[in-house]
Order: structure tokens, then C-alpha cells, then sequence
């Protein structure tokens, strides 16, 4: 297993465009979750999903966020009309439900709205 | 609520022992986390303490835990220029984790 796989790694857009990011977690775990990173900041956390439900969106997530994994496998997280202040590292992560110990975070992508 | 502080920075001569601070107050988190994080870099998962643990050590990494203070640190013993990242202290709640902002080490020769 290659660990949690995040792409692109680097995605510049203009103001009002919409963009998608995928992830791929590590294949035998039933947890995906989404976090933004902004430049000086920890991690925030966006979405989680268990198998392909989604269980719990921060008040962070705006109506122009949507993530979705509809076989319970990868996942992807779609901005709509992208704005400058969406400019931050996504990051994906995996784990086992209940086995908090190997919460795997990938590389993540780096959005650039311009 | 979930609200986790670290010092920001950190300067360390090379050989000598790091100690990163950090306070969490969600008295209910099961267990408390060191990531690692380089440049451009997603989170490397460095050690985890579970909450009923006070103590824990993994090479050179020391973790204690203060449940009455909800303090937590990690102490990394002979840093090398290879330690020099960003070090996020994160508390966790069943799914979600709360990060602090990061603790900037840096190692000098």
C-alpha cells in the first residue's frame, strides 16, 4: 500500500472557477476525512465520511464546497466559484474507525486562487 | 470547545534535547498526537499518547501528558538537522482531530 494519495499536488485557478481534488486513502480503511491548512495555521477539519455516507461537515464548509465517496472508496472535494480566500493546502486523511492510533494523512494539494 | 496552543518557534543547537509545549482543553480527548510537517509536506504522524497514559517513549521521542493540566510535550533527545520542521500538537475526539498552529524547530549546527 502506498499510504493516502492526493492529486494534483498543485492547483492554480482563477478567481470563479470551479476545481476538484481527489483522494485516495489507504485501501483497507473505512474513514476518509478532508482538512484545510492555511499558511501559519494547523489543520481545520472539513468533512468526514464513513464507507460512502457522509457523517459530519464543519460550519467551515460553505454551500460552494461538496465532497463526495460514492463507493466508499476514494473521495473527491469540488470548489465552486473559487474565491481568494480558498487559496490553502487540502489535505486528505484515512483511517479505521475506532483505531485512532493510524490516522494517515496524505501530501495534500496546494490550491492557488489567483 | 477544542482550542489547542503551542509556543511557535523553537531554536536548538544540533545534539541537544528539544522540548515542545503544548496546552489542549477538551478534558474529554482520548488521544493526544505529534505530527511533523516539512516544506511543502503533508502530516507525518510522529507519536500518539492515549489518555489514561502519563508517559510515553519511542526512541528518541518522550512524550508526557498532564491530564489535571491538559498539558502536553514532546521531548526529542539528540536533534538532528533532520528534525527541523513544524511540530503540531493535535488533540482528538472519536473522528476529528484539533491542531495547535505548529511549533517551528529549527536546528543549528
Amino acid at each position: 500500500d502506498t499510504g493516502v494519495s492526493q492529486n494534483p499536488r498543485h492547483k492554480i485557478t482563477k478567481r470563479g472557477q470551479n476545481v476538484t481534488f481527489r483522494c485516495d486513502p489507504i485501501s483497507e480503511h473505512n474513514r476518509l476525512y478532508w482538512y484545510r491548512q492555511t499558511l501559519g495555521q494547523g489543520p481545520e477539519f472539513l468533512t468526514y465520511f464513513q464507507n460512502e455516507a457522509q457523517l459530519e461537515k464543519s460550519r467551515l464548509l460553505s454551500d460552494r464546497f461538496s465532497a463526495e465517496r460514492p463507493k466508499g472508496s476514494f473521495s473527491t472535494l469540488e470548489i465552486q466559484r473559487t474565491e481568494q480566500g480558498d487559496s490553502a493546502m487540502y489535505l486528505c486523511a484515512s483511517s479505521l474507525s475506532g483505531d485512532l492510533d493510524g490516522y494517515t494523512f496524505g501530501s495534500g494539494t496546494r490550491l492557488t486562487v489567483v | 470547545g477544542e482550542d489547542v496552543e503551542q509556543s511557535l518557534f523553537l531554536s536548538v543547537r544540533e545534539g541537544d534535547s528539544s522540548v515542545i509545549n503544548c496546552t489542549y482543553t477538551d478534558s474529554s480527548s482520548t488521544y493526544l498526537y505529534w505530527y511533523k510537517q516539512e516544506p511543502g509536506a503533508g502530516l507525518q504522524l510522529l507519536t500518539y499518547i492515549f489518555s489514561n497514559m502519563d508517559m510515553k517513549q519511542d526512541q528518541r521521542l518522550t512524550v508526557l501528558l498532564n491530564k489535571k493540566d491538559k498539558h502536553l510535550s514532546l521531548r526529542i533527545a539528540d536533534t538532528q538537522t533532520g528534525d527541523s520542521a513544524i511540530y503540531f500538537c493535535a488533540e482528538s475526539n472519536d473522528y476529528k482531530l484539533s491542531f495547535g498552529a505548529g511549533t517551528t524547530v529549527t536546528v543549528r549546527a
